[in-house]
């Protein structure tokens, strides 16, 4: 149980167009989802926190007009890349809290890594 | 602020040896205590939390309050253990995990 999907696995992409990526919690409901990035050998940075029916919340430093978050359900959040730029290349990894679960466990899909050329 | 050390980027052990990884972490209020592991090509994956004071894969962790400490340790380490293993204090309120900079356990034959 408890196992987080992505899609897609891997992306490469122009310069300037937008990218979405899709977490999916498959077995159960997941209230709030959390987006992160990580760079080569090194940990993870916290994105955004997703919570199913309202605006995502953003860490610092990161823009939200840039990583735009959508968390239509309790089993589908989404993140899109917009006017992605190399910069943005990275490795996109989402995490999935279940509703009835107590304390902060997540369980982590298995990461998009997003290449702009 | 809050934050996790992890000190050391990378361990090396032999086979059959003990080992620690530590962790030390400066956190408002009482978070719960994780450590998660990513062998190669895998996702990231729960191995253990302070709460269950259990032991997965041979693997233990103590908390310690008064030194705000977590380190990971095993008796006897093997290769299937080499795998990067990050430390995460979270938030039951928020469900936030802050996540340390992860250390390598390499585990040579």
């Amino acid at each position: 149980g408890a196992v987080v999907s992505q899609h897609p696995s891997r992306v490469i992409c122009k310069s300037g167009t937008s990218v979405k990526i899709e977490c999916r919690s498959l077995d159960f409901q997941a209230t709030t989802m959390f987006w992160y990035r990580q760079f080569p050998k090194q940990s993870l940075m916290l994105m955004a926190t997703s919570n199913e029916g309202s605006k995502a919340t953003y860490e610092q430093g990161v823009e939200k007009d840039k990583f735009l978050i959508n968390h239509a359900s309790l089993t589908l959040s989404t993140l899109t890349v917009t006017s992605a730029h190399p910069e943005d290349s990275s490795f996109y990894i989402c995490s999935a809290k279940a509703q009835l679960a107590g304390g902060p466990e997540q369980f982590f899909g298995p990461g998009t890594r997003l290449t702009v050329l | 602020a809050q934050r996790v050390t992890q000190p050391e980027k990378l361990l090396s052990v032999f086979k059959g040896a003990p080992v620690e990884l530590k962790c030390n972490y400066s956190y408002s209020g009482s978070p719960e205590l994780f450590w998660y592991v990513q062998y190669s090509r895998q996702r990231l994956q729960l191995l253990l939390r302070h709460i269950s004071r259990e032991s997965i894969k041979g693997f233990t962790a103590d908390l310690n309050k008064g030194e705000t400490s977590f380190h990971l340790k095993k008796p006897f380490a093997q290769e299937e253990d080499s795998a990067m293993y990050y430390c995460a204090p979270g938030s039951s309120n928020t469900g936030k995990l802050i996540f340390g900079q992860g250390t390598t356990l390499q585990v040579k034959p």
